[in-house]
């Protein structure tokens, strides 16, 4: 019964590849989230989406592309992954799209790019 | 322009000790702000929150927060640190204009036995 779940958990792969991480949140929330935390811990905020509808998207890379099939998911693509795009990628959902509510957090998944 | 700063990177406790993480923020109103908890490997907890009203907030875990307009700061405090209770500490702050959430830099705790 976990609130917010990612999988994979850990992703390893080589430059140029693509790949897609998966998020799904049961706490009924409207509003899902994608963070990047780097190698010394800062966490930034990507993309949110609301209902199925992008509300934030940040300054990131056109190979990233979020999709949200319905409400409860929220999956990120990466194409012709690069060096520096090993991190962790956190999902998160809240209530409401105003986030005033604090987030719900995964467990996150760590990518490595060699 | 909106910010959170928390000025230490490291600190180490004794296990017993009490614990005061700072938080510092930049917004011009009030702001919503947050304390999150992140353990080795895990992903981030909510422990506390702080909206309006009292100033003195309670968390889970048995930490509490305290709001100090004058100062601009929203310090975690717990009276008596457990050896769990290591971890890494986020404070955040909502800000109504950008809709999304900023994250201070982040506090690593140790806990000594």
């Amino acid at each position: 019964d976990t609130a917010v779940s990612q999988t994979p958990k850990y992703l390893v792969t080589q430059m140029g590849n693509d790949k897609s991480i998966k998020c799904e949140q049961n706490l009924g929330h409207d509003t899902m989230y994608w963070y990047k935390q780097d190698s010394k811990k800062f966490l930034k905020i990507m993309f949110s989406y609301n209902n199925k509808e992008l509300i934030i998207n940040e300054t990131v890379p056109n190979r990233f592309s979020p999709k949200s099939p319905d409400k409860a998911h929220l999956n990120l693509h990466i194409n012709s992954l690069e060096l520096g795009d090993s991190a962790v990628y956190f999902c998160a959902s809240s209530p409401n799209p105003l986030g005033a509510s604090g987030e719900y957090f995964g467990p996150g998944t760590r990518l490595t790019v060699t | 322009a909106q910010s959170v700063t928390q000025p230490d990177i490291h600190i180490t406790v004794s296990e017993g000790a009490s614990l005061e993480l700072r938080c510092n923020y930049s917004y011009g109103a009030t702001p919503y702000l947050f304390w999150y908890v992140q353990s080795p490997g895990q992903g981030l907890q909510l422990l506390l929150k702080y909206f309006s009203g009292d100033t003195l907030v309670q968390g889970i875990k048995g930490f509490e927060a305290e709001f100090k307009r004058s100062q601009s700061s929203f310090n975690l405090k717990k009276p008596s640190v457990h050896w769990s209770d290591a971890a890494e500490y986020f404070c955040a702050l909502y800000g109504g204009a950008t809709n999304k959430l900023i994250f201070g830099t982040g506090t690593l705790l140790a806990v000594q036995p």
